[in-house]
């Protein structure tokens, strides 16, 4: 089974700059989520989907940043503008099911550095 | 609030020697907890998980955790540690108790010396 794809693997912007991030999900998975990773923390939830709706953006700082997933599989990330503190891991999840008992699927992530 | 907190943010060891990764929850209810490893560069993998059936839990590559509700802990061991074991462990909660999110601790470093 092929997993959770990201892109780009890492990215450079200067502060006030926008950017996006992209995930490919696995195959089938209805859930997603976006997972911010501060060096040194562990990672932060920011946004839930459940097929192509939110489900928890509670943590996502909304003036900021924006996520969609049309169609209910890819899904993009975005941050406009960006402020130094966005320097982070930005991880993509999936899973069969919104119980996080079934088990989620990580990508290894977008490393994203603001300058 | 749900919550896990790692006791320790770096743990040392020698190559064959036992693992404790020390992990504190707190919870309104009766949680599911986890806890995951990141390799460098590398993405999170599951190492094993706690739904309320067995106390004692076995996961991958020799890791194991106890759940003991008592003492609200849910400690890592490994009896032996290999070289490969060197990475970052987080212990995780879930957010609700549909357990429809995660809550991460904020991590371990278990370094592996020769």
């Amino acid at each position: 089974e092929a997993g959770v794809a990201q892109s780009p693997r890492y990215k450079i912007i200067e502060k006030r700059q926008s950017v996006a991030f992209w995930c490919n999900p696995i195959s089938g998975h209805a859930t997603l989520y976006w997972y911010q990773q501060i060096l040194g923390q562990g990672p932060k939830l920011l946004i839930q989907f459940q097929n192509n709706g939110v489900v928890d953006d509670s943590q996502l700082p909304k003036d900021r940043f924006s996520a969609e997933r049309l169609k209910g599989v890819d899904s993009t990330l975005k941050i406009q503008p960006a402020k130094l503190e966005d320097s982070a891991v930005y991880l993509c999840a999936s899973s069969l099911s919104d119980r996080a008992n079934y088990g989620y699927t990580f990508g290894s992530g977008t490393r994203l550095t603001v300058v | 609030a749900q919550s896990v907190t790692q006791l320790d943010s770096h743990v040392s060891v020698s190559e064959g020697t036992p693992v404790l990764l020390r992990c504190n929850y707190s919870s309104s209810y009766s949680p599911s907890l986890f806890w995951y490893v990141q390799h460098p560069n590398k993405g999170l993998q599951l190492l094993l998980k706690y739904t309320s059936a067995a106390t004692l839990v076995k996961g991958i590559n020799g890791f194991e955790a106890e759940f003991k509700k008592s003492e609200t802990s849910f400690h890592l061991t490994k009896p032996s540690a290999h070289m490969s074991d060197a990475a970052e462990y987080f212990c995780v909660v879930t957010v609700n108790q549909a357990g429809t999110a995660l809550i991460f601790g904020k991590g371990t470093t278990l370094s592996v010396s020769s």
